[in-house]
C-alpha cells in the first residue's frame, strides 16, 4: 500500500525554521518526482516546491523561492521540505505528494498534511 | 493571484451537468499537460484528472477532462451531494518553472 507520512509540522515564531519530512512507503520512491504543496487559510492550493526523482533538480514557487529548501535521501526513503525565514503568509497546511502524469504534477498519493503556524 | 483562472464558483441541482473552465497561455496550458483536483476541507487534495483527460480506475467516469489551446474544462455529469467541494486545475508552467494551481472553484449541489 502507497502511503506518505508526514511529520515536523507546528508552531513556529516569525524568522524562524521548521523542517517537514515525508516518509514514502509502497512505492519505490527513487523512481518518482515529489511536490510540497500548501493551502493558507481561506486561500488555495499552491505547489511550493519540486524535486526530480534523483534530487539534483528542484523548483520553487517565487513566494518561498531563497528560504524554503527541497530535498531528498533517497536510502530513506524520505522527502523533506526546510523552511527558514518564516512569514505569517507562511500558515497553513502542508502536504507532499507523488508526481503523476506525463509531466510534473502532484499527482495520486497525497500525505495526509502537516499544520504549520507562525506566531509569536 | 495564480496565471490560471477559473470561476469562482458553479451549481446546479443533483443528476445535473456542470462544467468548470481552466484559462492559462502558451506558457503553461497550450504546451504542458492539465490535471484537475478535488479538494475537500480538511482532507488531502484528490487526483481526479491527469495529462488533459487521463482517470485512474478509483475515479468515476462522471469526471472528464478536455483541453483546447490554452484552455481546459472540467466536466462532472450526475451531479451528486458529495461532489460538493472545492476544485481545482494545475499544469507545469514553463516560464515560471513550476507547477500552479488554479483559482478554485466551489462547486454547490442545490
Amino acid at each position: 500500500e502507497v502511503q506518505l507520512v508526514e511529520s515536523g509540522g507546528g508552531l513556529v515564531q516569525p524568522g524562524g525554521s521548521l523542517r517537514l519530512s515525508c516518509e514514502a512507503s509502497g512505492f519505490p520512491f527513487s523512481s518518482y518526482a515529489m511536490h510540497w504543496v500548501r493551502q493558507a487559510p481561506g486561500k488555495g492550493l499552491e505547489c511550493l516546491s519540486t524535486i526530480l526523482s534523483h534530487g539534483g533538480t528542484t523548483y520553487y514557487a517565487d513566494s518561498v523561492k531563497g528560504r524554503f529548501t527541497i530535498s531528498r535521501d533517497n536510502s530513506k526513503n524520505t522527502l523533506y521540505l526546510h523552511m527558514g525565514s518564516l512569514r505569517s503568509e507562511d500558515m497553513g497546511v502542508y502536504y507532499c505528494a507523488r508526481n503523476t502524469g506525463s509531466d510534473l504534477a502532484p499527482g495520486d498519493y497525497w500525505g495526509q498534511g502537516s499544520l504549520v503556524t507562525v506566531s509569536s | 493571484q495564480s496565471v490560471l483562472t477559473q470561476p469562482p464558483s458553479v451549481s446546479a441541482a443533483p443528476g445535473q451537468k456542470v462544467t468548470i473552465s481552466c484559462s492559462g497561455s502558451s506558457s503553461n496550458i497550450g504546451n504542458n499537460y492539465v490535471s484537475w483536483y478535488q479538494h475537500l476541507p480538511g482532507t488531502a487534495p484528490k487526483l481526479l484528472i491527469y495529462d488533459n483527460t487521463g482517470r485512474q480506475s478509483v475515479i468515476p467516469d462522471r469526471f472528464s477532462g478536455s483541453k483546447s489551446d490554452t484552455s481546459a474544462t472540467l466536466g462532472i455529469t450526475g451531479l451528486q451531494t458529495g461532489d460538493e467541494a472545492d476544485y481545482y486545475c494545475g499544469t507545469w508552467d514553463s516560464r515560471l518553472n513550476a507547477f500552479v494551481f488554479g483559482t478554485g472553484t466551489k462547486v454547490t449541489v442545490l
